[in-house]
């Protein structure tokens, strides 16, 4: 079964909006990690945070893991167009992903 | 090389034919995964290999799926008697080490009709 669940759904803001995307999962971890699909393409990698680590930055996006509550965010800040895609978090455990069912984000210009 | 490779990127295939679907790792990455992904949403973990061994193969389905990483060859995964429901996108990815990140190839799109 699914372990990540990503919420919400779907998430349609303006440009230079932030979009905020949660991931709840159910077991011990190893890391979580955060993936963009862009439309009929390949996942690309956005960030990997350890299961002793609760907040980590890359550019405009920033993640909190909370192990207590199994829970993960991803903020995007000052959205761009170019940020619609669709959002997976993943949780590792002996080297597998496990993937949420995704958010879909669409950023109008 | 430096990105995941994967071949074809389009496969049709009849119910009952065989398929089969290759990818190259980055070059130095010693874990192979595959995953399929149905409708655009769900990821499925299949198979991972540390280098030429599996190392974790409890998402495949057996009978009809096999999948091999040999040395100085292209990794694949083939179905057997492929059915509608095996019509999906398969990803492949590689990662240095078994918790590291890993990069997904562009993946193969199966159609069964």
């Amino acid at each position: 079964s699914q372990q990540g669940e990503e919420d919400p759904q779907a998430l349609s803001i303006q440009e230079g909006e932030n979009a905020t995307m949660n991931c709840s999962y159910k077991t011990s971890i190893n890391n979580l990690q955060w993936y963009r699909q862009n439309s009929g393409r390949g996942l690309v990698h956005l960030i990997l945070i350890r299961s002793n680590e609760r907040e980590k930055h890359s550019g405009r996006l920033r993640v909190t893991l909370d192990t207590s509550k199994k829970s993960s965010s991803l903020l995007i800040t000052a959205s761009r167009a170019a940020d619609t895609a669709s959002y997976f978090c993943a949780t590792e455990g002996y080297s597998t992903l496990t993937f949420g069912k995704g958010t879909m984000l669409l950023v109008s210009p | 090389g430096e990105e995941v490779a994967q071949t074809p990127k389009h496969l049709v295939r009849g119910e009952g034919q065989k398929a089969k679907l290759y990818c190259a790792p980055i070059k130095g990455h010693s874990y192979v995964f595959w995953y399929q992904q149905v409708l655009k949403n769900e990821f499925k973990f299949l198979i991972s290999f540390q280098n030429e061994n599996v190392f974790d193969e409890t998402g495949m389905p057996k009978e009809r799926f096999s999948a091999k990483c040999l040395p100085n060859s292209p990794c694949s995964l083939e179905i057997q008697a492929t059915k509608l429901e095996d019509s999906a996108v398969y990803f492949c990815a590689s990662s240095q080490g078994g918790d590291n990140e890993q990069f997904f190839g562009p993946g193969t799109r199966l159609t069964v009709l």
